[in-house]
């Protein structure tokens, strides 16, 4: 069975700082890697994805987040975070191949403050 | 493409009443996935299309709830007698079948609570 732990449930930061939001999974199998964001009374979006190859995967609005199997981990961070940054962000984790269930995180709320 | 649309957004009822909910994916895509959120908690997931097929289904989906594809496109998500404890947030996705390797898009959920 698969499961994913979020390490912090609030993380609250100031404008203009790093962030890391910290993720480790298991899995007895091979697997994708998920960060999904969600705003207020909104769906998920999806942020950025580890599929295969580099283990370091960006978005294009600022967030990165690196695949470490060895400790079983995938952090998200962003070098500097905006006031709209402000969300609950969840990672998930499927086993490597279409049609799976993603199994997901508690979520982190990250709330960016001037 | 205008994303996974759900309907309706928000629905009360009172403890007892049966509710459906609608779910329209991306146009061609295959898969198509339920999943349940409550209150400072990931979304569960709940059952998984490949076209008409149902062929997942997980424990949470207890025999008041019912899932259907009929013709591989828009789904519903049936639950009977609602109790207080289904109030959640019920999300739809959807992936296609070629290529993009499990990513799936999400709707804006419909959010239930249960008088």
């Amino acid at each position: 069975a698969q499961s994913v732990t979020q390490l912090d449930s609030q993380v609250p930061v100031f404008e203009e700082a790093p962030v890391e939001l910290r993720c480790n999974y298991s899995s007895s199998v091979s697997v994708y890697l998920f960060w999904y964001v969600q705003y207020p009374n909104q769906g998920l979006q999806l942020l950025l994805k580890y599929l295969s190859g580099s283990t370091l995967v960006e978005s294009i609005n600022g967030f990165e987040a690196e695949f470490n199997k060895s400790q079983t981990s995938f952090h998200l961070r962003k070098p500097s975070v905006h006031i709209s940054d402000t969300a609950e962000y969840f990672c998930a984790v499927s086993h490597n191949q279409a049609g799976t269930a993603l199994i997901f995180g508690k979520g982190t709320t990250l709330s960016v403050s001037s | 493409d205008t994303g996974v649309s759900q309907d309706p957004r928000h629905k009360i009822t009172k403890r007892g009443q049966n509710v459906t909910f609608r779910c329209d994916p991306i146009s061609e895509h295959n898969r198509l996935y339920w999943y349940r959120q409550t209150l400072g908690q990931g979304p569960e997931f709940l059952t998984y299309f490949q076209n008409e097929a149902q062929l997942e289904k997980s424990r949470l989906l207890s025999d008041r709830f019912s899932a259907e594809r009929p013709k591989g496109s828009f789904s519903t998500l049936e639950i009977q007698r609602t109790e207080q404890g289904d109030s959640a947030m019920y999300l739809c996705a959807s992936s296609p079948d070629w290529g993009a390797k499990n990513i799936q898009y999400f709707g804006a959920g419909t959010r239930l609570s249960v008088l």
